[in-house]
This record gives structure tokens, C-alpha cells and sequence, in this order.
């Protein structure tokens, strides 16, 4: 099986511009999560989604927001980028929901760099 | 508070020495412990979680409820395990993770 796939895998951008990251789960998997990695705060968990819905948000602010496609693909959207957003965001899929099993698989991260 | 705390920043041994990355955690539910590691330039990838007890690449993990830890251990490093190491708390019945802030693990021949 493919693994967990996001695109793009760097993006720059500049202060007060929005982005788009886009997340494919491995097939079959419906759980979605996002987080963010920076040097000074490690990783941190943005939001999880499973079956179109929002389960979990972790605590950023409300530029940050995301959304889940039938087909269990995932996209974030950062608006008013600001400096700090400056990190790796990283996808992962699980199989919970299903089966029970949660063990998450990532991607290799879409780099972000705000000038 | 949820959390998780991994006192050292950076471990380093030689080859054949043990190995102990510490992890202890904050929860007041029932929780669930996983270990992750990134090698240099791959992704974020599952080394352990505590429910499967198992023994993956040589590391073993317990999970200590009393003591609050889950800390990884491998008697005899090998230069293919240096690597960056996250201890993770995960909640039941999400996928969230909260991460400790990770212990780089450098083993010399």
C-alpha cells in the first residue's frame, strides 16, 4: 500500500498570505490528524478528523482550520500567515473508527516557510 | 494537563552500551503509550506501543502506571539506532497525540 502522502512538500509564502496543505491517507485508512513541528515547540497536534467530522482540535488559534473529503482525503488551511507559522505540518492516517487499531502512519511533512 | 516529558534533550553512547531514553507522563485516564522514531532524512514512524508489549528492532518498553513512565530501553546500542525519539501519550478513542519533546540518541562505533 502507498503510504500517507501530502503535497505540497514545500511552499513559501509571505506574511498576511493563506495556504493550502493536502493530506491522501493510506487506502482504506479514515482517520486524519494534523500537526505542527517546530524547533521550539516540537510537535503539536492541530486538528483529527474521521468520516468528514472534526473530532479534536488542539489549541490554535482560528486561522488554522481544516476539513475532511468523502474520500477521506484531508486539506489545512492557514490564513493571515504570520512568521511564527513557519514549521513542518505533518498528515497522518489510522485505521480507528474501523477496527479499533490506532496506530497513526505519517507523511513526510509539507515545509512551510513564511517570509 | 495532559502531558509528556522526556528530560533529555540528547543521549549518546557507544555501540554495546545500554540504552534508556526516559519518558514519564501527565493523565488522569487510562492511557495509551507509544514511541516513535524519526531516523535522518525518513518520516515519523512507530517503534512501540505499550498495549502490544512487544520487543520491535530490540527495544522494550513498560509501561509504569505507579511511577507514571514508559521509558525505552535497549541492552546493547547499535550505530543504526541513532535516531531521534519521541515518547506519546495518546487519549482513548482519538487519535490525538500529545508528544514529548523528543531525546536525539547518537551512538558512536
Amino acid at each position: 500500500k502507498a503510504g500517507v502522502t501530502q503535497t505540497p512538500r514545500y511552499l513559501i509564502k509571505t506574511r498576511g498570505q493563506q495556504v493550502t496543505l493536502s493530506c491522501s491517507p493510506i487506502s482504506g485508512h479514515r482517520s486524519v490528524s494534523w500537526y505542527q513541528q517546530t524547533p521550539g515547540q516540537g510537535l503539536q497536534f492541530l486538528f483529527e478528523y474521521f468520516s468528514e467530522t472534526q473530532r479534536n482540535k488542539g489549541n490554535f488559534p482560528g486561522r488554522f482550520s481544516g476539513r475532511q473529503f468523502s474520500n477521506s482525503r484531508s486539506e489545512m488551511n492557514v490564513s493571515t500567515l504570520e512568521l511564527g507559522d513557519s514549521a513542518l505540518y505533518l498528515c497522518a492516517s489510522s485505521l480507528r473508527g474501523t477496527s479499533g487499531e490506532n496506530t497513526q502512519y505519517f507523511g513526510p511533512g509539507t515545509r512551510l516557510t513564511v517570509l | 494537563a495532559q502531558r509528556v516529558t522526556q528530560p533529555e534533550k540528547l543521549l549518546s553512547v557507544f555501540k554495546g552500551a545500554p540504552v534508556e531514553l526516559k519518558c514519564n507522563y501527565s493523565y488522569s485516564g487510562s492511557p495509551e503509550l507509544f514511541w516513535y522514531v524519526q531516523y535522518s532524512r525518513q518520516r515519523l514512524q512507530l517503534l512501540l506501543r505499550h498495549i502490544s508489549r512487544e520487543s520491535i528492532k530490540g527495544f522494550t518498553a513498560d509501561l509504569n502506571k505507579g511511577e507514571t513512565s514508559f521509558h525505552l530501553k535497549k541492552p546493547f546500542a547499535q550505530e543504526e539506532d541513532s535516531a531521534m525519539y519521541y515518547c506519546a501519550l495518546g487519549t482513548y478513542n482519538t487519535d490525538k497525540l500529545i508528544f514529548g519533546t523528543g531525546t536525539r540518541l547518537q551512538v558512536f562505533p
